[in-house]
């Protein structure tokens, strides 16, 4: 059984660019989550979605940043516009239906903005 | 007060000991405690849920206590395996700035 799958590993985008990055859940898992994590510093929940439905966005940037969960393919969190301060790592995680919160994580995706 | 609140450590700790971390949170009616670990530069792993009667997998125990509102987790004869920074997690989604664990030999 695959693992959360996120890619690209690493993007460079210069400041202004969009950057879309990539969740693939857990096979059976309907769940998915995005966090950020800056260096040296812990996750930030960003949002919480299920097929086609965001359940909570309430870490979200009020501005810019996107997600969505559609039926058939990965998630996708889109940052329009990035600035130096996007530069971070950001996970996803998926969880089963009958255990929401029971989190399994991707490896990350690194943005670094120039 | 932050939501929750974790000793950033580092614990350094022998081969062969045993400690424990707390995490304590603001929230008293906080729900869905976990531990994760992390690894430099990797992505958290989830250790345990933490249920109100506690919870034993092989060498580690987690324990809630809603009354001091904080969650334990305790690891008992420590390998050199174990260094990593532990993560506490209350209500599903928000993290501690995890506690940092090395094990030497």
């Amino acid at each position: 059984n695959a693992g959360v799958m996120q890619n690209p590993r690493h993007l460079v985008r210069r400041r202004g660019q969009e950057a879309r990055l990539r969740c693939s859940p857990m096979k059976g898992h309907s769940h998915v989550y995005w966090y950020r994590q800056l260096p040296e510093e812990g996750l930030k929940f960003m949002v919480y979605l299920q097929k086609e439905n965001i359940i909570d966005e309430s870490g979200m940037p009020k501005e810019r940043f996107s997600a969505e969960f559609p039926k058939e393919g990965p998630s996708i969190l889109r940052i329009q516009q990035v600035v130096r301060g996007d530069s971070a790592a950001y996970f996803c995680a998926s969880s089963p239906p009958d255990s929401a919160y029971e989190q399994y994580f991707g490896p990350g995706t690194r943005l670094t903005v120039t | 007060r932050k939501e929750v609140e974790q000793d950033p450590g580092p614990f350094n700790v022998p081969e062969g000991a045993t400690v424990a971390f707390n995490c304590t949170y603001s929230n008293s009616a906080s729900q869905s405690f976990f531990w994760y670990r992390q690894d430099c530069r990797k992505e958290p792993k989830l250790l345990m849920s933490v249920y109100s009667s506690g919870n034993e997998d092989g060498r580690f125990t987690a324990q809630l206590n809603r009354a001091s509102q904080y969650i334990s987790l305790l690891i008992r004869d420590s390998k050199l395996s174990d260094s990593a920074t532990y993560l506490c997690v209350v209500n599903g989604i928000i993290f501690g700035t995890g506690t940092r664990l090395q094990v030497f030999p």
